[in-house]
């Protein structure tokens, strides 16, 4: 079984400032890593994902993430956020092989200010 | 391709009733997903489908919860004897199977039971 921990769960930034949304995750298989953007009363959208490969990944809006596998970690990045960033943002695992269902974590809410 | 479509975007129901809701995958989408998620929390897995079949259902889908999927095409999920604690978001998504690129989410069906 896999599991995720987003530790903060808001995170207030002022605009055009860095981001950082911290994920770690547990799992004794291979896993594939993800962010979802959640705006309110919306389904979620794909930011990023880490299949293999190169540990920096860049997404959708800026965004780009870091795999880093010794200490079990998916951690978000933005260098210049916007208010239009303002959202729940939620790191998922799923496991290599079989199913692809995705566990989640509970989410940081990113408020972004003027 | 409209993407995935769920009905109803939000239902209200008194404790005791029986509520359907209609998920509609993206067309070439052989997996589909439903997932539960309540306020504040990541969304939890429920079920999932390839074709018709229906390969794993998670322990918090209780005898009151049934989903199916005939002909492979759209999905339903039905809850019977509602209780206050099924109000929650109801997610269904769908992919390809054994893709890698992540889910296509529906913008969920909110549920409230008064």
């Amino acid at each position: 079984a896999q599991s995720v921990t987003q530790l903060d769960s808001q995170v207030p930034v002022f605009e055009e400032a860095p981001v950082e949304l911290r994920c770690n995750y547990s799992s004794s298989v291979s896993v594939y890593l993800f962010w979802y953007v959640q705006y309110p009363n919306q389904g979620l959208q794909l930011l990023l994902k880490y299949l293999s490969g190169s540990t920096l990944v860049k997404g959708i809006n800026g965004f780009e993430a870091e795999f880093n596998k010794s200490q079990t970690s998916f951690h978000l990045r933005k260098p210049s956020v916007h208010i239009s960033d303002t959202a729940e943002y939620f790191c998922a695992v799923s496991a290599t092989g079989g199913g692809n269902k995705l566990t989640f974590g509970t989410g940081t809410q990113l408020k972004v200010e003027l | 391709d409209t993407g995935v479509s769920q009905n109803p975007r939000h239902k209200i129901t008194k404790r005791g009733q029986n509520v359907t809701f209609r998920c509609d995958p993206i067309s070439e989408h052989n997996r589909l997903y439903w997932y539960r998620q309540t306020l504040g929390q990541g969304p939890e897995f429920l079920t999932y489908f390839q074709n018709e079949a229906q390969l794993e259902k998670s322990r918090l889908l209780s005898d009151r919860f049934s989903a199916e999927r005939p002909k492979g095409s759209f999905s339903t999920l039905e809850i019977q004897r509602t209780e206050q604690g099924d109000s929650a978001m109801y997610l269904c998504a769908s992919s390809l199977a054994a893709t890698t690129s992540g889910y296509t989410f529906g913008s969920g069906t909110r549920l409230t039971v008064v």
